[in-house]
């Protein structure tokens, strides 16, 4: 079946610290993957997407690669703010499924001054 | 563009009681997804309509769940009788499958639902 693992949380970094969140997926098919942010007390909203093999997805600093080899598409930013504290979701899409969205369980992101 | 509207944004009803939720997708959507968010569970897709005709209610947890889409701009997720372990945050989402483009789900605000 289609599915998604990321890595548990919660994560806790210093401001301008690395990030690294790692994504896996197991599909039939051929995916398009997400990354999803909840900010506290709010819905989600898509942070970057791929639909391909070697694509990369970036927005407001943050990156992911579709990497088909290793079934993955881990999250990373080079130096976070407090302001990114929130629940990142990794998430795929099959076509032939009706646009159905599979998400990861999530990952809290705390960024501490 | 006023995004996805839910109403209402909290809600605190007694077990037995019936609960419903609304919904009103970004115009010209023609996707529609209810989801459960709890701590426990995490995210958990109910069900999903695509051009108002409901696709997938596997995730409908038990018959006390109902959901409908009367028209493009609007759904409602019934839960009769309501139940203690209900309590989540609802959201709905929609999308646009437009052809040749990749469907990003926007999701509402939720609705937060506490039962007694």
């Amino acid at each position: 079946g289609n599915s998604v693992t990321q890595m548990e949380g919660p994560v806790t970094l210093s401001e301008e610290a690395f990030l690294t969140i790692n994504c896996t997926y197991t599909a039939t098919g051929y995916p398009s993957l997400f990354w999803y942010v909840q900010y506290p007390g709010e819905g989600l909203q898509l942070l970057l997407k791929a639909t391909k093999a070697d694509d990369k997805g970036s927005n407001k600093g943050f990156e992911a690669t579709y990497r088909k080899e290793t079934t993955s598409f881990h999250l990373e930013k080079g130096s976070v703010q407090v302001s990114d504290s929130a629940v990142y979701f990794c998430a795929l899409l099959i076509y032939n499924q009706g646009g159905k969205l599979i998400f990861g369980q999530g990952t809290e992101l705390s960024v501490k001054p | 563009d006023a995004g996805v509207i839910q109403s209402p944004r909290h809600e605190v009803t007694e077990m037995g009681q019936e609960v419903t939720l609304r919904c009103k997708p970004i115009s010209g959507h023609n996707s529609l997804f209810w989801y459960r968010q709890t701590m426990m569970r995490g995210l958990e897709l109910l069900i999903y309509f695509n051009n108002n005709v409901p696709i997938d209610d596997s995730g409908m947890p038990e018959d006390r769940f109902s959901a409908k889409m009367p028209n493009a701009s609007f759904s409602t997720l019934k839960i009769q009788p309501s139940e203690p372990r209900d309590s989540a945050v609802y959201f709905c989402a929609s999308s646009s499958r437009l052809a040749g483009d990749i469907e990003t789900q926007y999701f509402g605000p939720g609705t937060r639902l506490l039962v007694l």
